[in-house]
């Protein structure tokens, strides 16, 4: 399997301009969660999808933020206007989610898009 | 709120020896999982080892167990025969029965030739 697949793999942008950040789960995984790991923070979940649906975006900084999961093979992740305090490491990670619970799932993550916002 | 707490930033090893690395956490929550990962240099995120809290036999994965004590909410990381590959920031990690993972702060692992 090609794993989780995120792009792009670094963005330099300038202040006020509109970010994308893409990924593509594991072929069969149903959930779908970004994460965003900074020094201050550390990681910290932003928002996380089942089945395409989005369960819990309390993470989710504010309103410049936002994240979209048409399919079940993509999704993105916005940011508008980006600000220098967005300059992090984003990490989108897939899981599959058992009709038992999920007991078994296990998130496998992507190698992550580093945006870096002057 | 869940939280999970790893008190040693920083630990070092020599080559081939043993190294332990230590996490707490804290939930109201009676089953759930335990998970570590590492980051290496290239920040990509390694699920190493993962726990359920169901079960008492502590998880083993190579050269990595864990020491789960499920009344005092600790989950410590044992690496025997460290490598140099080892090198990395590990994180404990905590999640319900399906959700979110609540990370630890990590701790950076240096391994001495």
């Amino acid at each position: 399997d090609a794993g989780v697949i995120q792009s792009p793999r670094h963005e330099v942008t300038e202040m006020g301009q509109e970010v994308t950040l893409r990924c593509k789960p594991i072929s069969g995984h149903n959930s779908l969660f970004w994460y965003r790991q900074t020094m201050m923070r550390g990681l910290e979940l932003l928002i996380y999808f089942n089945n395409n649906v989005p369960i819990d975006d309390s993470g989710m900084p504010e309103d410049r933020f936002s994240a979209k999961m048409p399919n079940a093979s993509f999704s993105t992740l916005k940011i508008q206007p980006s600000e220098p305090r967005d300059s992090a490491v984003y990490f989108c990670a897939s899981s599959p989610f058992g009709g038992s619970g999920g007991l078994k799932e296990t998130q496998y993550f992507g190698p992550g898009t580093r945006l870096l916002v002057l | 709120a869940q939280t999970v707490t790893q008190s040693q930033p920083e630990m070092s090893v020599q080559e081939a020896e043993t190294v332990t690395l230590s996490c707490t956490y804290d939930t109201s929550e009676s089953d759930y999982y335990l998970f570590w990962y590492k980051q290496p240099p290239s920040r990509q995120m390694i699920l190493v080892i993962r726990q359920e809290a169901y079960k008492q036999q502590n998880a083993t994965e190579n050269r990595f167990s864990v020491n789960f004590q499920k009344a005092a909410k600790s989950f410590s990381l044992k690496i025997s025969d460290s490598q140099l590959g080892d090198a990395a920031m590990y994180f404990c990690a905590y999640r319900r029965l399906y959700g979110k993972l609540t990370f630890g702060q990590g701790t950076i692992l240096t391994v001495h030739p």
